[in-house]
């Protein structure tokens, strides 16, 4: 079964602008993760944020968790036509297993 | 390359026949994911290892399939009388886990990928 909830489910911008996806979830976790898929490809992690953590920052990508909503939110900034993908959250929510949402289709266009 | 792989990338077979599919994990992570993925949906859990430990199996791991990991390191899911529903990627991914390990990030290495196609 299926934790995480994603919205949007898809999402077209252009490049240069901001991409925002959220996640939201049934149960406490231990941490929430980001991951990436290209089409037809395996999922790249991006960035993990742990249940005492509100906000976490690596490059171009801003995570924000909040526990009393059960909820994240991934920013990609300045996107990049390389940025086209899916991105999943995914829940540890048992020492290690991740759950997955359905994911958001992000377009970045040229 | 010291990723995780995956093989067949492909697969094609016919309702009813038994397909196979092998990860070869990190060598140095402890657990290994198995997860089944269908178009436009995310990756769905099926089991996964830690050593050679089956820790848990989900419900959507029927008595079709099996997985194993014998000595720890590679792992082998096994679908008997595949079933047109089967039709999926299959994902497999390895991590380092458990009090200890410097480098524990929580983080799960994904292959590539078996995609199966059952007629």
């Amino acid at each position: 079964s299926q934790q995480g909830e994603e919205d949007p489910q898809a999402l077209s911008i252009q490049e240069g602008e901001n991409a925002t996806m959220n996640c939201s979830y049934k149960t406490s976790i231990n941490n929430l993760q980001w991951y990436r898929q290209n089409s037809g490809r395996g999922l790249v992690h991006l960035i993990l944020i742990r249940s005492n953590e509100r906000e976490k920052h690596s490059g171009r990508l801003r995570v924000t968790l909040d526990t009393s909503k059960k909820s994240s939110s991934l920013l990609i900034t300045a996107s990049r036509a390389a940025d086209t993908a899916s991105y999943f959250c995914a829940t540890d929510i048992q020492g290690g297993k991740l759950i997955f949402g359905q994911g958001t289709e992000l377009s970045v266009k040229p | 390359d010291t990723g995780v792989s995956q093989d067949p990338r492909h697969k094609i077979t016919k309702r009813g026949q038994n397909v196979t599919f092998r990860c070869d994990p990190i060598s140095e992570h402890n657990r290994l994911y198995w997860y089944r993925q269908t178009l436009g949906q995310g990756p769905e859990f099926l089991t996964y290892f830690q050593n050679e430990a089956q820790l848990e199996k989900s419900r959507l791991l029927s008595d079709r399939f099996s997985a194993e990991r014998p000595k720890g390191s590679f792992s082998t899911l096994e679908i008997q009388r595949t079933e047109q529903g089967d039709s999926a990627m299959y994902l497999c991914a390895s991590s380092l886990a458990g009090s200890g390990y410097q480098r524990n990030t929580g983080e799960l290495f994904f292959g590539e990928g078996s995609r199966l196609t059952v007629l």
